[in-house]
Order: structure tokens, then C-alpha cells, then sequence
């Protein structure tokens, strides 16, 4: 029953490796989002998709590669984690993108590269 | 790129008091939000406001886009008011977060 889930909620994973973190929506929602939390509470949107066509995609290692293979879902992929990765990475969605609807988020995935 | 002010960075209130946040930024906005981020993590959408006020229950906010700023009142705080308040602004496609301002609610 859970609008925006996003899998898995915690990952510790050595430097070097390549991981994705998942994320479904079933709201019907057109648009969807990644934001990256970092350790000092700094959120900042990574990339955005409405009907599974990039919209915004700020400036972000080329490492991270969103992929949306329907506008339910939107993975996000990392290759070569380095230790800077670490933070929690919220996926969220909304109706539809920029006009006042209200973003719902997921609860988070933790990620930690040691 | 656009620059987001938020003020004060931490607040302690007393249950039932009223408080102000302020977001100020440095380039005109086609979007404002709101959000509070809880204790636990969770983050919830609050308010879009790129100009005007918003109400919703004890919370409302305040966008002055013309003197770039945007306020949010809490009034008759609860502890269940107590994490992190960010604004975003978009500014036509360049979205920038505030720092946040932390509160915390004491019984």
C-alpha cells in the first residue's frame, strides 16, 4: 500500500562497486524524481523524469544513471561508488511536473561505501 | 545559479508558541516550496508557493516573489512540529534547496 517505495532502505557497499537503488510509485503519478540527502542534511534534486522522459538533470556525476522503464519506475544506478556517495537518496513522485502538485516521497535509502 | 537563504538555522520553542521561518533567494522564482523533514527522516511536501499565502491548519506561508523571500508560519507549535524545514526554489528549471532550518518543540 505504500505510495512510493524505494529498495533497498540501507546498502553498505565497498568503493569501487556498482549498486541501484529502486523506486516504484503506484499514484498514477506522470512525474518522478531522485534527491540525494548528504551527511549535513544538504538535499539537492538529482534528476527528474515525466513519462519516462528525463526533465531535469542537475549537475551529477555521469555515474549516476537514472533508468525509467515506465513512468511507475524510476532506478537509479551508481557505477564506481566512491565515499563521497554516501548519503540517503529519496526517490519521490508527483501528478505531474512543476505545476503545484504536491511531491510525495519515499522513506529514504541509506547508502554507505566504505 | 540561484542562492537560498534560510533563517534562523535552529529554533527551540516551547509547545503553543508561534514561530517564523524565512527562505530568502537571490533571483526571481516561478516556484517555492516547503517541506518538513521529521525526526525519523521522513520527508513531506508542505506547501508550492511561488507567490501569495497558503493555509493549511496551523501552518501557513507567505511568498513575496517582487522582495525574494517566502515565510512560513507555525502557530500553537506541536512536538510533532519538531524536524527540518526546507524551501526549494525553482528558478525556471535551476532548483536549489535552502539549508534548512532545524526546530525543535519542548513540551
Amino acid at each position: 500500500d505504500t505510495a512510493v517505495s524505494q529498495t533497498p532502505k540501507y546498502l553498505v557497499t565497498q568503493m569501487g562497486n556498482d549498486k541501484s537503488i529502486k523506486c516504484e510509485q503506484n499514484l498514477g503519478h506522470d512525474t518522478m524524481y531522485w534527491y540525494k540527502q548528504d551527511s549535513k542534511k544538504f538535499l539537492k534534486i538529482m534528476f527528474s523524469y515525466n513519462n519516462k522522459e528525463l526533465i531535469i538533470n542537475e549537475t551529477v556525476p555521469n555515474r549516476f544513471s537514472p533508468k525509467s522503464p515506465d513512468k511507475a519506475h524510476l532506478n537509479l544506478h551508481i557505477n564506481s561508488l566512491e565515499l563521497g556517495d554516501s548519503a540517503v537518496y529519496f526517490c519521490a513522485s508527483s501528478l505531474r511536473a512543476a505545476i503545484g502538485n504536491t511531491i510525495y516521497f519515499g522513506e529514504g535509502s541509506w547508502l554507505t561505501v566504505v | 545559479g540561484i542562492q537560498v537563504e534560510q533563517s534562523p538555522p535552529d529554533l527551540i520553542l516551547q509547545e503553543g508558541a508561534n514561530s517564523t521561518l524565512r527562505c530568502n533567494f537571490s533571483d526571481s522564482v516561478n516556484n517555492l516550496q516547503w517541506f518538513h523533514q521529521n525526526p525519523w527522516g521522513q520527508l513531506i511536501n508542505l506547501f508550492y508557493i511561488p507567490s501569495g499565502t497558503k493555509q493549511n491548519g496551523r501552518l501557513s506561508a507567505t511568498t513575496v516573489a517582487t522582495e525574494r523571500y517566502s515565510l512560513l508560519y507555525i502557530s500553537s507549535s506541536q512536538t510533532t512540529d519538531s524536524g527540518v524545514y526546507f524551501c526549494e526554489a525553482d528558478s525556471w528549471g535551476k532548483l536549489q534547496f535552502g539549508a534548512g532550518t532545524q526546530v525543535v518543540v519542548t513540551p
